[in-house]
């Protein structure tokens, strides 16, 4: 198994340009998930999916969509860049609620710089 | 709502003495509480958690933590450091029922670098 993997690893943008960040994950979990990480400001929630379909906004939503089509997949869009979205982007998945599986399992990150 | 704080951003030891990284959390419900740990370059991994029964907790890597419920507490311990747990350190928090257990609320992060 692959575990989370995440697409592409780094990536530098302009300002105002566009960029999807792809999220898969081979475990079957429902529960995904986008964090970015800032120097220390840890991970904040930026979106999350409770299934195929589903999306819901977390604690920093703005500036970002994002897209669940299939259950593997979760997909970060950012529409029109800007450089406060320089940041390292994580994904998760979950099996089910926390309390079933106790953990989250992460991917290795993209590094996102914006000038 | 839940939120934690880490009350070390950083802590420097030297190889083979004891660490203590330090994490309160506060909340209106009762939680399940976790500690990943981030390598240089990676993303996280759980290092262990607190869902229910016995307070102490072992992890991997020889890592232990044990919940307070009177001080709100979750510390990370570990008696004999070595070079390689050097990383990044994070506390979270997940409320145990309705809409909030599902989702973790993490601390800022402790660096701990082990020094030779």
């Amino acid at each position: 198994n692959a575990g989370v993997t995440q697409t592409p690893k780094f990536r530098v943008l302009k300002t105002g340009q566009s960029m999807t960040l792809l999220c898969a994950q081979d475990m079957n979990h429902e529960y995904m998930y986008w964090y970015r990480q800032d120097p220390g400001m840890g991970l904040r929630l930026i979106h999350y999916s409770v299934g195929e379909g589903t999306t819901a906004k977390g604690e920093v939503p703005d500036g970002y969509n994002v897209s669940r089509l299939k259950k593997q997949n979760f997909l970060l869009g950012l529409e029109s860049a800007a450089p406060s979205q320089t940041s390292v982007y994580f994904c998760a998945s979950s099996y089910s609620r926390l309390a079933a599986s106790g953990e989250q399992y992460f991917g290795p990150g993209t590094r996102l710089t914006v000038t | 709502a839940q939120s934690v704080t880490q009350l070390d951003s950083q802590v420097p030891v030297f190889e083979e003495a004891p660490v203590e990284l330090r994490c309160n959390y506060s909340s209106s419900v009762s939680v399940y509480l976790f500690w990943y740990v981030q390598y240089p370059n990676q993303g996280l991994q759980l290092l262990l958690k607190y869902l229910s029964g016995s307070t102490l907790v072992k992890g991997i890597n020889g890592f232990e933590a044990e919940f307070n419920k009177s001080q709100t507490s979750f510390h990370l311990r570990k008696p004999s450091v070595h070079i390689s747990d050097t990383a990044e350190y994070f506390c979270a928090v997940s409320g145990n029922s309705g809409g909030s257990n599902y989702k973790l609320t993490f601390g800022k992060g402790t660096l701990l670098t082990v020094n030779p």
